[in-house]
């Protein structure tokens, strides 16, 4: 069964707009919960991690993410998009190497 | 300090054929994962290697199957490749009990 579930396969925000993909997941123990980022045409990069430490995790490029254990979820926010943002990314469950099907960012100018 | 290099970047096969990838870990790390991306999907995993020996495996046939050098370097082999093969795989090393994995530019992979 899928251990992450991104809710959302595409999102669109505006320039200068706060940006939210969605992430659920479900497990039995405290998973260990990374955000990737896919530019196209280059290698996923790691923007933030989770492993039961803080559970507000800042990453690079201004994102930032929350456990939330009581809603299972693990949401990636930034206050403001930046056209470089435009990319896929995927929650990722990494104590069991399972990536979520990926949110595709589209960023209007 | 390189990161993660694989090769070749492209490959065109026919159904039926064998293919090999290649993947050089980043520099001290010695753990090697592989992972199939098909179009518009999120990666999956195939297998990881340390220490020479495939230590977890996805659920993928056995006609994938792999191999870890001395050095650290890894191989993917394919068999009988079959259209559904057809996929970006990408290659990501870590160290063992660190989580994090560093991701190579990945092989795109055509079955013909």
């Amino acid at each position: 069964a899928q251990s992450v579930t991104q809710l959302d396969s595409h999102v669109s925000v505006s320039e200068g707009t706060p940006v939210l993909l969605r992430c659920n997941y479900s497990s039995s123990y405290s998973p260990s919960l990374f955000w990737y980022v896919q530019h196209p045409n280059k290698g996923l990069q790691l923007l933030l991690k989770y492993t039961s430490a803080a559970t507000l995790v800042k990453g690079i490029n201004g994102f930032e993410a929350e456990f939330k254990k009581s809603e299972t979820s693990f949401h990636l926010t930034k206050p403001s998009a930046h056209m470089s943002d435009a990319a896929e990314y995927f929650c990722v469950d990494i104590n069991k190497y399972i990536f979520g099907t990926g949110t595709r960012l589209k960023v209007l100018a | 300090d390189a990161g993660v290099t694989q090769s070749p970047t492209h490959l065109i096969k026919t159904r039926g054929q064998q293919v090999t990838l290649r993947c050089s870990p980043k520099s001290g790390h010695d753990t090697v994962s592989w992972y199939q991306q098909a179009l518009g999907q999120g990666p999956q995993f195939i297998f990881q290697y340390y220490e020479e020996e495939e230590r977890q495996r996805g659920n993928f046939p056995d006609r994938f199957s792999g191999h870890q050098f001395p050095n650290y370097s890894s191989e993917l082999n394919v068999n009988a490749l079959l259209l559904g093969d057809s996929a970006l795989y990408l290659c990501a090393s870590s160290n063992p009990g660190i989580y994090e994995q560093y991701f190579g530019p990945g092989t795109r992979l055509t079955v013909t």
